[in-house]
């Protein structure tokens, strides 16, 4: 079965500062792996995804994300993080063939101003 | 924009009653699955459907049912409605059977059952 840990149900950062949510995934085949973002009272968003490609995966609004296979992670990441950031955001697994997305139960990120 | 549209966006309804949720699928997308997310947690898979055949299911009950039309839409039903059944209700669609394939959702419909 797969599973996805998302350390730290709640992360705050001052506007323009390193933005870094963490994700770590279990999965006894080679995982496909996403973030989404949720805004309120919004459905999902895809920021990125890895699909075995490049280890480095960049995304929408300046967002990127590492495949590390030998931590089994997949840490999501932006440089400066902007007011409009802040949102719920998912991290997810799957795998080739007939299975479902696996959610992390996510990260609410808030920008300070 | 996702191309996915659900509806209704909001709805109550009362324990013990029967709900129908809709959701039309972008053009040319063979799958689509059902998400239920309960307030403050991640989405939980309900079912998905594959050219209109249910094509694998998480862990609900079997009164959590649903269907897939020719037409790319698509219904999730719930009877004996129960008040753990409130949350957002997801539908995401795709071309092939997911693996890397991009899932694309639409906005909910959030049920509230009283």
């Amino acid at each position: 079965a797969q599973s996805v840990t998302q350390l730290g149900s709640h992360v705050s950062v001052s506007e323009g500062a390193l933005v870094l949510l963490r994700c770590n995934y279990s999965s006894s085949v080679p995982p496909y792996l996403f973030w989404y973002v949720q805004y309120p009272n919004q459905g999902l968003q895809l920021l990125l995804k890895y699909t075995s490609a490049a280890t480095l995966v960049k995304g929408i609004n300046g967002f990127e994300a590492e495949f590390k296979k030998s931590e089994t992670s997949f840490h999501l990441t932006k440089p400066s993080a902007h007011m409009s950031d802040a949102a719920e955001y998912f991290c997810a697994v799957t795998s080739s063939g007939n299975t479902p997305l696996v959610f992390g139960k996510g990260t609410r990120l808030s920008v300070i101003a | 924009e996702t191309g996915v549209t659900q509806s209704p966006t909001h709805l109550i309804k009362t324990r013990g009653q029967q709900v129908t949720l809709r959701c039309s699928s972008q053009s040319g997308h063979n799958t689509v699955s059902w998400y239920q997310q309960a307030l403050g947690q991640g989405p939980q898979f309900i079912f998905q459907y594959y050219r209109e055949e249910e094509n694998g299911r998480g862990n609900f009950p079997p009164r959590f049912s649903g269907l897939q039309f020719p037409n790319y839409s698509s219904e999730l039903n719930v009877n004996a409605l129960e008040l753990d059944d409130s949350a957002l209700y997801l539908c995401a669609s795709s071309l092939g059977l997911g693996g890397a394939d991009t899932i694309y959702f639409g906005e909910g419909s959030w049920l509230t059952v009283v």
